[in-house]
């Protein structure tokens, strides 16, 4: 069956370190992996999906086939990064599933 | 705000007794998605509606229904409400199978 794991519930740094969110996945396709972010009082929004490739707010996510992981990463956390973040993997023919979420905690 | 409105932002029930949760899509989104979020369990997805049409179904119980009427507002209708039913609910919207726009949740609790 398909399924995201995000192994860690909570994930908590200092200011400037390096911050690695994990998440593993099982499909037997071809897989389309999201991050969405919620920050507090706010929506969940899109952070990034691996098609683009792209780096959001400094943070960037490769998808490892090999090791079905799609983990975001970010070389120096910053304060506002603080929020929860929520891995998801869109299933061809139906919605996004999402993993249980982590939440980033940056501190100075 | 043209982004999609859950409403009610709250709600508070007792056991037994049946709730409507009500979406409104971004404008020109045609699907609709709706999600719960408990604390133990993460955002769970319960079911998608394209266009006026059930596209797919996932964890929903027997107990809730939903419809997406012409005007793309959908309806997600609780009923027998159990204790553990108590959880956000999230609506979202998307032009097809591209992003998805979250709104604020409509949070349930019964007791």
């Amino acid at each position: 069956a398909q399924r995201v794991t995000q192994p860690e519930k909570l994930l908590s740094v200092f200011k400037g370190a390096p911050v690695e969110l994990k998440c593993n996945y099982s499909y037997s396709g071809s897989p389309e992996l999201f991050w969405y972010v919620q920050y507090s009082r706010q929506r969940l929004q899109l952070l990034l999906r691996h098609i683009s490739r792209e780096s959001i707010k400094g943070f960037t996510a490769d998808l490892n086939k090999g090791e079905t992981s799609f983990h975001l990463k970010k070389p120096f956390a910053q304060e506002e990064d603080s929020a929860m973040y929520y891995c998801a993997l869109n299933q061809a023919g139906t919605a996004l599933i999402f993993g249980k979420g982590t939440t980033l905690s940056v501190s100075s | 705000d043209s982004g999609v409105t859950q409403t009610p932002k709250h709600l508070i029930t007792a056991t037994g007794q049946r709730v409507t949760l009500r979406c409104s899509p971004r404008s020109g989104d045609l699907s609709v998605y709706w999600y719960q979020q408990s604390l133990d369990q993460g955002l769970q997805f319960l079911i998608q509606y394209y266009n006026g049409e059930e596209r797919a179904k996932g964890n929903i119980l027997e107990r809730f229904s939903a419809q997406q009427f012409p005007d793309l507002h959908s309806e997600l209708n609780l009923s027998s409400l159990e204790l553990g039913d108590s959880a956000l609910y999230f609506c979202a919207s998307s032009v097809g199978e591209g992003e998805l726009f979250f709104g604020e949740g409509s949070r349930l609790t019964v007791l």
